[in-house]
């Protein structure tokens, strides 16, 4: 079984639609990442966590929300989707600082 | 604000061929630098280094980094199609965010 798995993996939405995607992993990793990819662009931080009762807003937060439920499980959710957001989410987790990330297969989200 | 730059964005190589690729930052304050390599999927880690002037080696891969001059390269020699992916430089800096360069396309045509 995967390690970060994410779950849709492709959602097709409209635009002003509510949307959440979900996170969970099983390596018992307390910190977790939020980012987005564009066509011929790196990975962009949405958001990340470092434990349940830690939120850190990354580079490109604004239009988008988290939710640290538990350890394992960490949600992202558009409130009012709009066509620029359409784009290939990751979710990502590592055990400490400066470590290696792990990352979950990615949603591929498209926003009409 | 940091800065990771990859170069060259793409490039076509045939297999056998030896490919090098280049990461510069411009940083405050350096912890790591990390490759990937991304094929139409998840990334996958290859290595993390630390230290100026060390060789990470895995099998045709190789890494090292340049501390003083601010940059790491990654090679793959004999190239295979399997190499064929973007290839993604990041780096923790000033605090716990990994920062990515925009990657390199490597295509290698049999």
């Amino acid at each position: 079984d995967a390690d970060v798995t994410q779950t849709p993996r492709n959602r097709i939405t409209k635009t002003g639609k509510r949307i959440m995607l979900e996170c969970s992993q099983t390596k018992g990793h307390d910190r977790m990442y939020w980012y987005r990819q564009d066509p011929g662009l790196g990975l962009q931080l949405i958001y990340y966590s470092f434990d349940v009762k830690d939120i850190n807003k990354g580079e490109i937060s604004d239009g988008y929300s988290v939710s640290r439920q538990a350890q394992a499980k960490f949600s992202l959710s558009l409130e009012s989707a709009i066509p620029n957001q359409t784009a290939l989410y990751f979710c990502a987790t590592s055990d400490s600082n400066y470590n290696e990330q792990f990352f979950g297969p990615g949603t591929r989200l498209t926003v009409l | 604000e940091d800065k990771v730059v990859q170069s060259p964005l793409s490039l076509v190589v045939h297999e056998g061929d030896t490919v090098t690729l280049n990461c510069s930052y411009e940083v405050t304050n350096f912890r790591s630098l990390l490759w990937y390599k991304q094929e139409k999927k998840a990334p996958t880690f290859l290595f993390m280094l630390t230290s100026s002037g060390i060789e990470k080696k895995s099998g045709r891969l190789s890494s090292i980094l340049d501390k003083k001059e601010l940059f790491s390269i990654l090679n793959i020699t004999a190239t295979q199609t399997g190499d064929s992916a973007v290839y993604l430089c990041a780096g923790y800096f000033n605090d716990y965010k990994l920062s990515f360069g925009a990657g390199t396309t490597v295509t290698v045509r049999a």
